[in-house]
């Protein structure tokens, strides 16, 4: 089936600083990639729409001067937290598309983010 | 856009009983309702989901209804065992725009042994 690798799982950093966090689609070319935020107890909220090949789009409310999206290639897509503080600090989650649909959406493992 | 209501947001059941989890939704353009179960930490991971075109679905001891009229979809759950105890988020997707999902706010099941 269908499989997104999300990397790093967890990453510590401090204020200020810039974090990567990675999505590849590992079977099958996503030219659509979704990324999501979740606050403990609380339900995934959608960040952006990363697309192939052009610039997110973001949901209201998000800063994309401070989420920095790219999607330069149909396997990857990359979001960094750009000037990291610790109201950052969030479960990061992306998710694909299934090339099948009747699979519906495939989400990586997530990235817990803790900004010290 | 789409907007999903979930209740409750907890739930506690003994084991064996049934839980149901009910979510309505707004956009009558909306086709597809996958529910998702998230353990703590983990990725959401897809469990049932259903399409417009059908009203109900079922998967041994899980089970999905919708009722497009009233805009309104439900899971249900017979038999429970406490492997079952997680985060439940249902959602729903119309085929506009980017395309992308819009997930209830969860329930937090919990089955007491």
């Amino acid at each position: 089936g269908a499989v997104v690798s999300q990397h790093p799982s967890w990453v510590i950093c401090k204020s200020g600083t810039s974090v990567k966090i990675e999505c590849r689609s590992l079977d099958f070319q996503a030219t659509t990639m979704f990324w999501y935020r979740q606050f403990p107890k609380q339900s995934l909220m959608l960040m952006a729409t990363s697309n192939e090949g052009s610039k997110a789009t973001y949901e209201q409310g998000v800063e994309k001067d401070k989420f920095l999206i790219n999607h330069a290639s149909l396997t990857l897509s990359t979001l960094t937290v750009t000037s990291a503080h610790p109201e950052d600090s969030s479960f990061y989650i992306c998710s694909a598309r299934s090339p099948d649909r009747a699979s519906g959406y495939t989400f990586g493992s997530g990235t817990r983010l803790t900004v010290v | 856009g789409e907007n999903v209501e979930q209740h409750p947001s907890t739930l506690s059941v003994q084991e064996g009983d049934s839980a149901v989890i009910k979510c309505t939704y707004s956009d009558s353009a909306s086709n597809y309702f996958p529910w998702y179960k998230q353990e703590l930490g983990k990725r959401p991971q897809l469990i049932i989901d259903i399409r417009s075109n059908v009203g109900e679905k079922k998967d041994q001891r899980i089970a999905v209804t919708l009722n497009k009229t009233a805009k309104h979809f439900s899971l249900h759950i017979t038999e429970t065992q406490p492997e079952d105890s997680a985060v439940y988020f249902c959602a729903a997707y119309y085929e506009t725009g980017a395309n992308n999902l819009f997930f209830g706010t969860g329930t937090r099941l919990t089955v007491i042994p």
